[in-house]
């Protein structure tokens, strides 16, 4: 079956303006999740997901960053007035709740 | 300390050779263990759960020591396509959150 998509898979943009990165989780997964990555580093929780519960926001590095998931399936993350230190890759991933994560390709973001 | 830690490597290693990586954790009520592969500019993927009573598949050997708090993976016969980064995850049943580690890099080597 389809796994977990991204888009873009890569973009580039200027300092200061607005991105938005999107998720399509596998179908009939509940949970799903935000991560970061530099280059070179670990994977970053930014935020997370579950059905119809509020979202857990605790890993948003600031108010720039916000992120949606509509109808419990798509998943919209915005990044505004973006600062070059937010260049890295955006990665997706979704859970059925069984505890395996299933990572999408995720979108390089580059601010220059 | 971080929640997990992982020698980030690289280990360079011989094709054929075995070559085995540790995973430290901080959280005793972690109960779910898992090593997923990244290669380079690729996303993670799953490669195998960690089991308490340890779990093998083909040249892979999990083993999970609850009471040092780490996990391993053992590779057996390394070959070229094994080069990638291994990453350590961490979950606490009931709770939503995986904890990784920064990664062991890995390079076999012809």
């Amino acid at each position: 079956g389809a796994g977990v998509s991204q888009s873009p898979s890569n973009k580039v943009t200027e300092k200061g303006k607005d991105v938005e990165l999107r998720c399509d989780p596998i179908s009939g997964h509940t949970a799903l999740y935000w991560y970061r990555q530099s280059l070179g580093q670990g994977l970053e929780f930014l935020i997370y997901f579950q059905g119809n519960s509020a979202p857990d926001k605790s890993g948003l590095p600031s108010d720039r960053f916000s992120a949606e998931r509509t109808g419990g399936s798509v998943s919209t993350l915005t990044i505004q007035r973006t600062q070059q230190e937010d260049s890295a890759v955006y990665l997706c991933a979704s859970s059925s709740g069984l505890e395996t994560q299933y990572f999408g390709p995720g979108t390089r973001l580059l601010v220059l | 300390r971080k929640e997990v830690e992982q020698d980030p490597g690289p280990f360079n290693v011989p094709e054929g050779a075995t070559v085995a990586f540790n995973c430290t954790y901080s959280n005793s009520a972690s109960q779910s263990f898992f090593w997923y592969r990244q290669d380079c500019r690729k996303e993670p993927k799953l490669l195998m759960s960690v089991y308490s009573s340890g779990n093998e598949d083909g040249r892979f050997t999990a083993q999970l020591n609850r009471a040092s708090q780490y996990i391993s993976l053992l590779i057996r016969d390394s070959k070229l396509s094994d080069s990638a980064t291994y990453l350590c995850v961490v979950h606490t049943s009931g709770t939503y959150k995986y904890i990784f580690g920064t990664g062991t890099r890995l390079k076999v080597l012809a």
